[in-house]
């Protein structure tokens, strides 16, 4: 139990476009979701948390309306990337997770490469 | 703020080899810590955790005991498998299980024959 599936695994678009990257809990309601992003050899970084039916909590640095995030169902998160430039071409990974004291659960990760 | 340091890989070892990724962490208050693991081609994976001092995580036959005097979460496998070849990420978080999760850069394993 407790599969978290991310789609896409990979897209390309050109820059300039806006980007979308659905985050589902199948088996199990997700009353919080988080987004992260991996550099090449780095850690992941924590971009934002999401509670279902609230606003997105974002970390400092990260642009809220250049990273829109919803979470408008216990089984469902999405990441939009919005007039994506090739700077934001990275490895984009969500988690779910039931409560605060259950574990993270992660997806596969959406690796988003903007020409 | 918090942050987490591993040992740079990648680490290569033959089968039933001693495997030991070194952590060490700097946070304010009691962290728990975590070890995940990420197989080729999918997502992180819970592999230990300890949520106090001396504790001591444990899961198919790897290891990690929560030391506070030296802020360490060592992983430790006492004889590794191909199958074992992923890359692991040691984590803390301060609050809770589900709370943010600060990672370390991760270790790439490469077991071999």
């Amino acid at each position: 139990g407790a599969v978290v599936s991310q789609h896409p695994s990979r897209v390309i678009c050109k820059s300039g476009t806006s980007v979308k990257i659905e985050c589902r809990s199948l088996d199990f309601q997700a009353t919080t979701m988080f987004w992260y992003r991996q550099f090449p050899k780095k850690s992941l970084m924590l971009m934002a948390t999401s509670n279902e039916g609230s606003k997105a909590t974002y970390e400092q640095g990260v642009e809220k309306d250049k990273f829109l995030i919803n979470h408008a169902s216990l089984t469902l998160s999405t990441l939009t990337v919005t007039s994506a430039h090739p700077e934001d071409s990275s490895f984009y990974i969500c988690s779910a997770s039931r409560d605060r004291n259950q574990p993270q659960h992660f997806g596969d990760g959406t690796r988003l490469s903007i020409l | 703020g918090d942050s987490v340091t591993q040992m740079e890989g990648p680490v290569t070892l033959s089968e039933e080899a001693f495997l030991t990724i070194n952590c060490t962490y700097t946070a304010t208050g009691y962290p728990s810590l975590f070890w995940y693991v990420q197989y080729p081609g999918e997502g992180l994976q819970l592999l230990l955790k300890a949520t106090k001092a001396d504790d001591k995580g444990s899961n198919k036959g790897f290891e990690a005991t929560y030391r506070k005097e030296t802020t360490s979460f060592h992983l430790e496998k006492g004889s590794v498998q191909v199958s074992d070849s992923a890359v692991y990420f040691c984590a803390l978080s301060d609050t809770g299980t589900a709370s943010k999760l600060t990672f370390g850069t991760g270790t790439r394993l490469q077991v071999t024959l």
